[in-house]
């Protein structure tokens, strides 16, 4: 069975501090990992995915298989980064069985302090 | 593109009742997946489906079940409810073709269901 774990509840940071927020999953075969983020008042929506390698709003995400890590990073944190971010894990396979079920982990509320 | 829809928004049930919600997903999408959102849990899956055949299902009691119609809109039914089922069940659409990670999925808003 997969889990992803994500330590920090809450994380406050000030404006323009770096930012980490760290996701560590455990699966036995080869993942997809992803990071939806839920601003106030909206819908969960996808932020970004380790497979597109991709920086999206600034943040970046690097998979880690050997620390089975893949932890949300951000240089400059901004006001409007306050959100929940949710880590996200889908199992890989080739013939894409149980590929649409994602395995969240419970979020971290950032807090980005003006 | 209208995003998810998610119809009622809220619910109020009773013990031993039965509810059944609805999702409208993103025109031209094949794939409705359900969550359901607690703050003991978090966001836990429920099933998938994809042309109207349910494709992968969550660690959950059979209470729970559902379907989707030809024009891909689904619906979700708790039978027997318990006070354990109050959550946000939350809808969710995608292409649903190829790999997941190719077409990821767009959130309703959610329907928050308390049972009393």
């Amino acid at each position: 069975a997969q889990r992803v774990t994500q330590p920090e509840k809450l994380l406050s940071v000030f404006k323009g501090a770096p930012v980490e927020l760290k996701c560590n999953y455990s699966y036995s075969g080869s993942p997809e990992l992803f990071w939806y983020v839920q601003y106030s008042r909206q819908r969960l929506q996808l932020l970004l995915r380790h497979i597109s390698r991709e920086s999206i709003k600034g943040f970046t995400a690097d998979l880690n298989k050997g620390e089975t890590s893949f932890h949300l990073k951000k240089p400059f944190a901004q006001e409007e980064d306050s959100a929940m971010y949710y880590c996200a894990l889908s199992p890989h396979s080739i013939s894409g069985a149980g590929s649409y079920q994602l395995t969240f982990g419970k979020g971290t509320k950032l807090s980005v302090i003006p | 593109k209208a995003g998810v829809t998610q119809t009622p928004r809220y619910l109020i049930k009773t013990r031993g009742q039965q509810v059944t919600l609805s999702c409208s997903p993103i025109s031209g999408h094949r794939s409705v997946s359900w969550y359901q959102q607690t703050p003991g849990q978090g966001l836990q899956f429920l099933f998938e489906y994809f042309s109207e055949t349910q494709r992968n299902k969550g660690n959950f009691p059979g209470r729970f079940s559902g379907r989707q119609f030809s024009n891909s809109r689904s619906e979700m039914n708790v039978s027997t409810l318990e006070l354990g089922d109050s959550a946000l069940y939350l809808c969710a659409s995608s292409d649903g073709t190829g790999e997941y990670y190719n077409s990821p999925l767009h959130f309703g808003n959610g329907t928050r269901l308390t049972v009393t």
